[in-house]
């Protein structure tokens, strides 16, 4: 069966420090995968997704970089984190076109 | 620009009462449509999905979904709700072009004893 990891689950990191977070995928390949920040009120903001190795999209225009380097391997990044970046981090994948997203459990960053 | 929008940020209804939740998108084609449900401290549930065919589909938990092609619109329905249906709801769209999937702000669902 497939499952999705995401890490850490909880972060705390000073202004102007760099962010890795990682999600991986098993039990299927050449998932499509996305990256969304969850905010009170806000809904779901998708920020990046990838249809394959090394393609990506981005939706918003900020400090944050997304990269794939294998196939079921999805990292959210950013140089200089910001108090803005705070917020509830999701990675999900999907299979074919018609197939729903399936989420990690989610990464809470804390920007101090 | 694509873009889902679920113009009520809050609904409050009686237990057993009906319930309609709203979504409408904006997109060139008929994209594929979801309805997730997300309960306190918990991870998102699929309750249902279109893509084609009948435009009424049923979900879990007795919620059914309608799409209206002429509306752009995919509501979300329940007959009578019961105390466990509080919880945030979110429609998604996949905009089937280059699958890129957004969501809704969120309806949050506020059930009266």
């Amino acid at each position: 069966s497939q499952t999705i990891h995401q890490w850490p689950a909880t972060l705390v990191q000073p202004v102007g420090s760099p962010l890795s977070l990682e999600c991986t995928v098993e039990g299927t390949s050449n998932p499509n995968l996305y990256w969304y920040r969850q905010a009170a009120g806000r809904g779901l903001q998708l920020l990046f997704y990838s249809v394959g190795i090394g393609q990506i999209s981005s939706e918003v225009p900020q400090n944050l970089s997304a990269s794939r380097p294998q196939d079921r391997q999805f990292i959210l990044s950013s140089k200089k984190l910001l108090l803005s970046d705070s917020g509830f981090y999701l990675c999900a994948w999907t299979g074919p076109r018609n197939s729903p997203l399936h989420f990690g459990n989610g990464t809470r960053l804390t920007v101090t | 620009a694509q873009s889902v929008t679920q113009p009520d940020i809050h609904i409050t209804v009686s237990e057993g009462a009906s319930l309609e939740l709203r979504c409408n998108y904006s997109y060139g084609a008929t994209p594929y449509l979801f309805w997730y449900v997300q309960s306190p401290g918990q991870g998102l549930q699929l309750l249902l999905k279109y893509f084609s065919g009948d435009t009424l589909v049923q979900g879990i938990k007795g919620f059914e979904a309608e799409f209206k092609r002429s509306q752009s619109s995919f509501n979300l329905r329940k007959p009578s709700v019961h105390w466990s249906d509080a919880a945030e709801y979110f429609c998604a769209v996949n905009m089937n072009r280059d699958d890129k999937i957004i969501f809704g702000k969120g309806t949050r669902l506020h059930i009266l004893p």
